[in-house]
């Protein structure tokens, strides 16, 4: 059960683009459309802004963008605004019996 | 669509604490539930779920929680016994999406949980 790793913080301007990558395995992230992002603001609960690797909730922003290649997840914020300032954390869902989170990355928007 | 846990409390190292999460809003039954919980300062781990028929848990807490819910009181517990300080955290009871596997689409606030002397 080894987490995902992610980077501990990315940062952007307003307006900008920022990726966030999310590294696993072939038993979780590289064989599974399993992957889901959240979103988290301070002494907030995460908030699901994409699921199946690729797949927006209804009401997240188009902004908020998933891809994979190979082992390796990415989350794409486009548009960077100062709202998006948050922690964001990627999970694989790959075994049912098993869920796995990244460490999380720090979003800073300067 | 709601889920309101309690329970949450300060308890010594070896103690046992029972947390509840209350869901409204949807049919409870069907869905997947999980518990994920986030220690101070660090990021989100993944506990344990249910699907009413099945339980898991990661190795952690694997032999000291148990997981386990009422599908007619809609709610969801986690019976934490021989608790240790790095058990401190706020726990967070979670839905999966409909099918189990497409993330967790519904959480609430969390309750916090401290293990210390």
């Amino acid at each position: 059960q080894s987490a995902l790793t992610q980077p501990a913080s990315v940062s952007g301007s307003p307006g900008q683009s920022i990726t966030i990558s999310c590294t696993g395995t072939s038993s979780n992230v590289g064989n599974y459309n399993l992957v889901s992002w959240y979103q988290q603001h301070p002494g907030k609960a995460p908030k699901l802004v994409i699921y199946g690797v690729s797949k927006r909730p209804s009401g997240v922003s188009s902004r908020f963008s998933g891809s994979k290649s190979g082992n390796t997840a990415s989350l794409t914020i486009s548009g960077l605004q100062a709202e998006d300032e948050a922690d964001y954390y990627c999970c694989s869902s790959a075994e049912i019996t098993t869920w796995v989170f990244g460490g999380g990355t720090k979003l800073t928007v300067l | 669509v709601q889920l309101v846990e309690s329970g949450g409390g300060l308890v010594q190292p070896g103690g046992s604490l029972r947390l509840s999460c209350a869901a409204s809003g949807f049919t409870f039954s069907t869905y997947w539930m999980h518990w994920v919980r986030q220690a101070p300062g660090k990021g989100l781990v993944w506990v344990s779920n249910s699907d009413g028929s099945s339980t898991n848990y990661a190795d952690s807490v694997k032999g000291r929680f148990t997981i386990s819910r009422d599908n007619v009181k809609n709610t969801l517990s986690l019976q934490m016994n021989s608790l240790r300080a790095e058990d401190t955290a706020v726990y967070f009871c979670a839905r999966a999406a409909m099918g189990g596997y497409d993330g967790l689409d519904v959480w609430g606030q969390g309750t916090t949980v401290a293990v210390s002397s």
